[in-house]
């Protein structure tokens, strides 16, 4: 069975500063990840996702996520907040035999001045 | 259109009421998704679509949760005699290439 596992359930960071937002997922194959971000009242949007190749990858915001298949993480980053970036994060796994995608309980993160 | 809709945003029904939520997806998006959504957790994994052909119905939670999309594009999730645990975020999605498109989906308050 596939899962995914946000340790943090809320953080706090200014603005400015860099952020690091948690994600180990349990998957039996090899996975597809995903970030998602979710604004209060809104659906979900993609930040970015991994399918293979480079375990660095890129996403929108100025966001970056890297796959580490060793430690089954799939943790995401971004060098200097802004107050925009206030929201709940998700990451979510499936895979190309798994159409259905598994979500973590969410991060929510607060930006303070 | 340019993106997931859903209607209703907000619905309040009266425990014992029957709903309809509607999902248009992405034109030309073959598959489509349902998840729900319950407060301070992330979404989950309600039923699937493919085309009109619904693949998996695994996640939804009783016989009172139905879902359809008879002509491969519009889906109605209907919820009968709704109680007050189905109170929810539902979420659609419709995907491409990998990537799943969310709509805003339809907060559910049964009261």
């Amino acid at each position: 069975a596939q899962s995914v596992t946000q340790p943090d359930i809320h953080i706090t960071v200014s603005e400015g500063a860099s952020l690091e937002l948690r994600c180990n997922y349990s998957y039996g194959a090899t996975p597809y990840l995903f970030w998602y971000v979710q604004s209060p009242g809104q659906g979900l949007q993609l930040l970015l996702k991994y399918f293979s190749g480079d375990t660095l990858v890129q996403g929108i915001k100025g966001f970056e996520a890297e796959f580490k298949r060793s430690q089954s993480s799939f943790n995401l980053r971004k060098p200097s907040v802004h107050w925009s970036d206030a929201a709940e994060y998700f990451c979510a796994v499936g895979g190309v035999s798994d159409y259905k995608l598994s979500f973590g309980a969410g991060t929510t993160v607060t930006v303070r001045a | 259109g340019a993106g997931v809709s859903q209607s209703p945003r907000y619905k309040v029904a009266k425990r014992g009421q029957d709903v309809a939520l509607r999902c248009d997806p992405i034109s030309g998006h073959v598959s489509l998704f349902w998840y729900q959504q319950a407060l301070g957790q992330g979404p989950e994994f309600l039923t699937y679509f493919q085309n009109e052909a619904q693949l998996d119905k695994s996640g939804l939670p009783s016989d009172r949760f139905f879902a359809e999309r008879p002509e491969g594009s519009v889906s109605t999730l209907k919820i009968q005699r709704t109680q007050q645990e189905d109170s929810a975020v539902y979420l659609c999605a419709s995907t491409e290439g990998g990537e799943a498109f969310f709509g805003q989906g339809t907060r559910l308050t049964v009261v």
